[in-house]
Formats: C-alpha cells, structure tokens, sequence
C-alpha cells in the first residue's frame, strides 16, 4: 500500500540530546513538509521541501534541521538547540508540479517527549 | 495578520443540526484550499478540496469567496462522528512550489 510511515510513534528525549524523526514515503510525490502541532494548536510549519537536495525553512526552524537526500526520505532532527521541543511532529507530502487542488497525506505523527 | 484564520470554537451542536464554519486567508494570490479533519491525537486527514464554483460531497459543502478571501464549510444533518476539529489549509505557493499553511482548527461537539 502507498503511505507515508513516521517513525517511532513515541520518542522519549533528555535535555540536551539531538534526536531524529524519520518520515518516508512510497507514493512519489516531490514535495514534503515538517510541521509541529501543540496541545490545542494548530499546525506550524517547520520545513519544507520540493525536490531532492533542496529545502525550505518554515515560520519555525530555530532549533531543528533536514536532509533531503532521498525522494522518499526527509528526516527531522531536533537539536539541542529547540527549547522547547516536546509536541506532535507531522510528516506531510504531495505532488508538487502542475497539478490543482493538491492534497499533503500525513504520516501518523511522532510524540516527542523531553525527559 | 495570520496567513489563514479560523474561529477556534468550540462549536456544540445537537445531532441533525446544520453547522457552518468560515475561514479566512490574507494572501490573495493563494491557489487552492483545502478543508482537513483531525480526531484527537491523530494525524489529519483530507476531508474535501474546494473548488472556485463550490462543491459538495454527501452532507458536506465547501465554498470559496475570492473577493473576500474566505472558504467556508456546511455540515448537514450533523452526526455523532463528525465530532473532530476541522482545519482549513491554503496552499500559499504558484505552480513552482508548494507552500501549505494549517489555520488553528475549528473544534466540534455534536451531542446526542
């Protein structure tokens, strides 16, 4: 089945440790997107990407940093440097040329937890 | 001003009530939009795209008013699942990239 699989589900992270989000997808869409929602929050964009080896920073990249190396890959890291990094992260993707009306498809979400 | 706004709610409606929500975007130049539903700590999950000439789909209707910038969504005949927070999305970018921005979300309770 085509998807786009975060990983894990639950992450569990002490102070001053870098962590990284996976997200990947098998539906071949050039574009994909970090966001971060938090408790009663909407989504807040945090990178994003429309090909290979080129990305974007959203309205709150301080502290997190993205590869694109893959088509299929664009894994989250949060550094150090986020102070404040427990919330939902939520992988998106979609097509991204030429087409109208094109949805994102989220992965499930990773909880991230700073212990 | 926030590039998409929404009223976050909650909107408490009885089973069978007819809902509307509206959404309202900042950057004229947006080129499409899109109304997402999320359950509680879940991911979201499309609900309907919205076209210039308005659309619908079963019970649910979506609306674009360019003039004034805002896209609106009915739900008729509520049901006990429609329960959820709906999001509305505004794709920021033109035909080179993509850049999609999530309103706060609407929350709403239908009760028996």
């Amino acid at each position: 089945d085509g998807g786009i699989t975060q990983s894990p589900k639950y992450l569990f992270r002490k102070e001053g440790q870098n962590v990284t989000l996976s997200c990947e997808q098998n539906l071949n869409h050039d574009a994909m997107y970090w966001y971060r929602q938090d408790p009663g929050q909407g989504l807040r964009l945090i990178y994003y990407s429309q090909i290979v080896n080129d990305f974007q920073k959203g309205d709150i990249a301080e502290g997190y940093s993205v590869s694109r190396e893959k088509k299929e890959s664009f894994p989250l890291t949060v550094t150090s440097a986020q102070k404040n990094p427990t919330a939902f992260y939520l992988c998106a993707s979609s097509i991204r040329l030429g087409a109208m009306n094109t949805e994102a498809f989220f992965g499930q979400g990773t909880r991230l937890t700073v212990v | 001003r926030k590039e998409v706004e929404q009223d976050p709610g909650p909107f408490n409606v009885p089973e069978g009530a007819t809902v509307a929500f509206n959404c309202t975007y900042s950057n004229s130049a947006s080129q499409s939009f899109f109304w997402y539903r999320q359950d509680c700590r879940k991911e979201p999950k499309l609900l309907m795209s919205v076209y210039s000439s308005g659309n619908e789909d079963g019970r649910f209707t979506a609306q674009l008013n360019r003039a004034s910038q805002y896209i609106s969504l009915l739900i008729r005949d509520s049901k006990l699942s429609d329960s959820a927070t709906y999001l509305c999305v505004v794709n920021l970018g033109d035909t080179g990239f993509q850049k999609l921005v999530f309103g706060t979300g609407t929350r709403l309770l239908v009760s028996p």
